[in-house]
């Protein structure tokens, strides 16, 4: 079983919508995250939490929320999409500091 | 402001050539250290991790990497690589447990066969 699950794997979406992408895992990690991936930026991180009670902001939480609904669950919403935020977006999951482990990630278009 | 430099954002080299890669990191005190790899259309996955003990440590698939504390260095090696390793190349460094990774910005290595 893959550890970390995301959905939807592709959605195309039009300016001004909003877009929730679920993110779950199932080993019981703690900590969880949402990156973004752009072609010649690397990852950048959106939002992270380190338990179900604990949210922070990343390096570009603007236009962005998330949600901890439970451990194994960490939702991502663009409350008003705009182009550029067209990007292929990854969840991950940790134990502590440790190795992080990647959902196959999220394709995100918006026209 | 913590930051990861990764020297080559592209490498191209032949089958069985040695590869590498270069990862600088400019937090001064004790650090975890990750290398991850991305194959074409696939998302990250852990390569090797450094955090205490043998500053040389070996990862999947023939890589290694040498933690030089002196030079904030986390490099990549590998002796002789093959059309397969053709991916991408992240560095990371957690310089606290209770903090986010910092990412570099990667570097495409292009396997010639």
């Amino acid at each position: 079983d893959a550890d970390v699950t995301q959905t939807p794997r592709n959605r195309i979406t039009k300016t001004g919508k909003r877009i929730m992408l679920e993110c779950s895992q199932t080993k019981g990690h703690d900590r969880m995250y949402w990156y973004r991936q752009d072609p010649g930026l690397g990852l950048r991180l959106i939002y992270y939490s380190f338990d179900v009670k604990d949210i922070n902001k990343g390096e570009i939480s603007d236009g962005y929320s998330v949600s901890r609904q439970a451990q194994a669950k960490f939702s991502l919403s663009l409350e008003s999409a705009i182009p550029n935020q067209t990007a292929l977006y990854f969840c991950a999951a940790s134990t502590g500091p440790d190795e992080q482990f990647f959902g196959p990630g999220t394709r995100l278009t918006v026209l | 402001a913590q930051s990861v430099s990764q020297h080559n954002h592209h490498v191209i080299l032949s089958e069985a050539a040695s590869l590498e890669l270069g990862c600088n990191y400019s937090y001064g005190g004790t650090v975890n250290l990750f290398w991850y790899v991305q194959y074409p259309g696939q998302h990250l996955q852990l390569l090797l991790k450094y955090f205490s003990g043998d500053p040389l440590v070996k990862g999947i698939k023939g890589f290694e990497a040498e933690f030089i504390k002196s030079k904030f260095s986390f490099n990549l090696r590998k002796p002789s690589v093959q059309w397969s390793d053709t991916a991408e190349y992240f560095c990371a460094v957690n310089p606290d447990s209770n903090y986010q990774l910092i990412w570099g910005a990667g570097t495409k290595l292009i396997i010639k066969p």
